[in-house]
C-alpha cells in the first residue's frame, strides 16, 4: 500500500532556511503535496507538484521533487515565526484520494 | 464560495457510549469526501473516503462507520466508543480532480473517559 514518511521535529532560527523532507513509495503518484496546519485548526494546502517536474517554486517556497529516490522536499526561505507548524506530505494516484504523511512540527524561533 | 462545517469542536464521552459526528459542505456539488482522524505522533490517518452518496470507503478496520445519506452530508459514527477512539477527527472535501486540493473542517476533539 501507499505509505509517506517524514521526520517529526524540525527546529530553525528566524531568517534561517528550513528544509522539511518526505519519502513515499507509491511510484503511481501523479501529484505530491505540501500542506500546513496551525494550531488547533485544518489543515491547508500551501503547493503541490506534477510528478513529471522535478522542481517548482512559488515566492519563499521551493519544492523539489527525486521521482527515481521517491524523495520530496520543501524549503521555506526567510523562514519567520509565523511559519511554525505542522506539515505534512501527501500524495495521490487516482482521483480519489489523498494519503498524508505523518507531519513535521517546524518551530521557528526569534 | 465553498465552505465546509464541521461539529462539534469538542467532544467528552464516556467509554461504550455512541458517536455521531457531522461534516457538511455547501456550495459545492458531488464532492470526494474524508474523515481523518490525527492522533498525536502518528500523523493524518485515512478513516474514510467516498465518493458519492451511499459510497463509503473504509481505509482501516477500526470501531467506527461512516454513511453520507446526501450528496453534501458526511457522518461518522460509532456505535461504543473506545478509549483508543480519542483523537482529533478532521472532514474534508475536494472536487474529485486530478489536483486534489482538499479543503479541511475545524475538527472534532473527542476525549473518551
Amino acid at each position: 500500500g501507499e505509505d509517506v514518511e517524514q521526520s517529526l521535529f524540525l527546529s530553525v532560527r528566524e531568517g534561517d532556511s528550513s528544509v522539511i523532507n518526505c519519502t513515499y513509495t507509491d511510484s503511481s503518484s501523479t501529484y505530491l503535496y505540501w500542506y500546513k496546519q496551525e494550531p488547533g485548526a485544518g489543515l491547508q494546502l500551501l503547493t503541490y507538484i506534477f510528478s513529471n517536474m522535478d522542481m517548482k517554486q512559488d515566492q519563499r517556497l521551493t519544492v523539489l521533487l527525486n521521482k527515481k529516490d521517491k524523495h520530496l522536499s520543501l524549503r521555506i526561505a526567510d523562514t519567520q515565526t509565523g511559519d511554525s507548524a505542522i506539515y505534512f506530505c501527501a500524495e495521490s494516484s487516482s482521483f480519489q484520494k489523498l494519503v498524508f504523511g505523518t507531519g513535521t512540527r517546524l518551530l521557528v524561533s526569534p | 464560495s465553498q465552505t465546509i462545517h464541521q461539529w462539534p469542536a469538542t467532544l467528552v464521552q464516556p467509554v461504550g457510549s455512541p458517536l455521531s459526528l457531522e461534516c457538511t459542505v455547501e456550495g459545492t456539488s458531488n464532492p470526494n469526501l474524508y474523515w481523518y482522524r490525527q492522533a498525536a505522533g502518528r500523523g493524518l490517518q485515512l478513516l474514510f473516503y467516498s465518493v458519492g452518496i451511499g459510497q463509503i470507503s473504509s481505509e482501516v478496520p477500526q470501531n467506527l462507520s461512516a454513511s453520507r445519506p446526501q450528496d453534501r452530508q458526511f457522518i461518522l459514527s460509532s456505535k461504543k466508543l473506545l478509549l483508543s477512539d480519542s483523537g482529533f477527527y478532521l472532514c474534508a472535501w475536494d472536487r474529485g480532480q486530478s489536483i486534489l486540493e482538499a479543503f479541511f473542517g475545524q475538527g472534532t476533539r473527542l476525549t473518551v473517559v
